[in-house]
């Protein structure tokens, strides 16, 4: 299994509301990353997870929530977010979390829209 | 704000020419770079890397080369085909972080 896969592929939801996006892996890697992709523009990074602990978030409001269950699993918890928090949601994952030749395997991303 | 960028938004080319995207980036402190491919509605696909004690490497269809002097990165697609009409990213690995830092991207457009 060489594939990155996220649940649910579309997401719609108020701001009031509580949703997950969850992303599974099975190819070993022991580092997971979440992304958030505005339309036309690169992905950004939000959290890298090492060995199932969080090493780094860069600076992410805390109405995202990530959590890695195990060393397959990532799921980015979502409370109160607001319109401008709709974007494609990007999960992947690697080998390591370390610099070097590191290539990270996208899923297809879950589109949340925040209404 | 990003540390890897794009000269050209967008480029369109006759379907079996060569094309090449470009990319220039600030830090030189990265040692690892890789082109990524995204069709609508996929996360982006691996295409092809380079390490920063290389200034060339290819594969099918693709070259990448690298020009640490002028921090500048291309991609050469050969014979290009309808499917690699996409945006292509650029990404740079930073030494000693964790983190892939994407530039902002060239769609290309591939005429029939």
């Amino acid at each position: 299994d060489t594939e990155v896969t996220q649940t649910p592929k579309h997401l719609v939801m108020g701001m009031t509301n509580k949703k997950s996006l969850k992303c599974e892996q099975h190819m070993g890697h022991r580092a997971m990353y979440w992304y958030k992709q505005k339309a036309k523009k690169p992905p950004e990074l939000m959290f890298v997870y090492s060995y199932e602990k969080l090493s780094i978030n860069e600076s992410v409001p805390s109405r995202f929530s990530p959590e890695c269950p195990n060393s397959s699993l990532l799921n980015l918890h979502l409370h109160a977010l607001q319109p401008e928090d709709s974007a494609l949601y990007l999960c992947a994952s690697s080998h390591e979390a370390v610099s070097g030749a590191n290539v990270l395997t996208f899923g297809a991303g879950s589109r949340l829209t925040v209404l | 704000g990003e540390s890897v960028g794009l000269h050209l938004p967008t480029l369109s080319v006759q379907e079996g020419d060569n094309s090449i995207i470009n990319c220039a980036y600030s830090n030189s402190a990265s040692d690892y770079f890789i082109w990524y491919k995204q069709e609508s509605g996929k996360g982006p696909q691996f295409i092809i890397d380079i390490r920063s004690n290389m200034d060339k490497r290819q594969g099918q269809r693709v070259t990448v080369l690298l020009n640490k002097t002028v921090k500048h990165l291309s991609l050469q697609i050969a014979a290009t085909q309808p499917g690699d009409s996409a945006v292509y990213f650029c990404a740079e690995m930073i030494q000693g972080a964790q983190k892939l830092v994407f530039g902002q991207g060239t769609r290309l457009t591939i005429n029939p």
